[in-house]
């Protein structure tokens, strides 16, 4: 089945730094989208994209649906503490019921 | 709006016992709803998707089952618990096929 390579695994970062993740696939999705889970939360969407080549900002956050249609990727610029959290990236396709879940980045904060 | 709600928000179960966690789904009809479980600093594991009423697809055999009785409710059932079966689970919802996926605020089940 489909699967998403979501790097990296874990981050420790200092506060004020920029933050880059990344999401691979061997195959095509249409859509692409990054969550942000808090701890003992459900994840919350931070940015949906639909558009080969497509680049969204949601405030320090910006994401790319790349050319290929097979990878993503999720920039956080200045970070702060409370951009701790997982971050998830998933893909969906036109005509598929299931939604597929990259296995998560923890980013970690240092005040 | 829609809202999706869930609940309990904990849960500590002996072994053994019946399980039976809700979600509901408000300001949408026909949702594809999704039961999702995740065990701790680990990813989401797809358990249950429906696609309308009494139309369950299970994702992974196991101890779990699932049920849609109404168009906006969802349920998660269990009628003897596995400490296996700890996690933190997940209700989603969304509109459609190529449609956004959100989330409900989860349970915390311990199984003791």
């Amino acid at each position: 089945g489909q699967q998403l390579n979501q790097s990296p695994q874990s981050m420790f970062i200092q506060e004020g730094e920029d933050v880059s993740m990344n999401c691979t696939s061997s195959s095509i999705f249409n859509t692409w989208l990054w969550y942000k889970q808090d701890p003992g939360e459900g994840p919350v969407l931070l940015i949906a994209l639909y558009k080969a080549g497509e680049l969204t900002s949601n405030g320090r956050l910006t994401a790319q649906f790349g050319i290929t249609r097979k990878d993503s990727f999720l920039n956080i610029s200045a970070s702060i503490p409370s951009d701790v959290g997982i971050y998830f990236c998933a893909g969906l396709n036109t005509g598929g019921f299931k939604t597929i879940f990259g296995a998560g980045t923890r980013l970690f904060v240092k005040a | 709006s829609q809202t999706i709600h869930q609940w309990p928000a904990t849960l500590v179960q002996p072994v053994g016992s019946p399980l039976s966690l809700e979600c509901t789904v408000e300001g949408t009809s026909n949702p594809n709803l999704y039961w999702y479980r995740q065990a701790a600093g680990r990813g989401l594991q797809l358990l249950f998707y429906s696609i309308g009423i009494d139309q369950i697809s299970s994702e992974v055999p196991q101890n779990l089952s699932a049920s849609r009785p109404q168009d906006r409710q969802f349920i998660l059932s269990s009628k003897k618990l596995l400490l296996s079966d700890s996690g933190f689970y997940l209700c989603a919802w969304r509109r459609g096929e190529n449609e956004k996926l959100f989330f409900g605020s989860g349970t915390q089940l311990s199984v003791l």
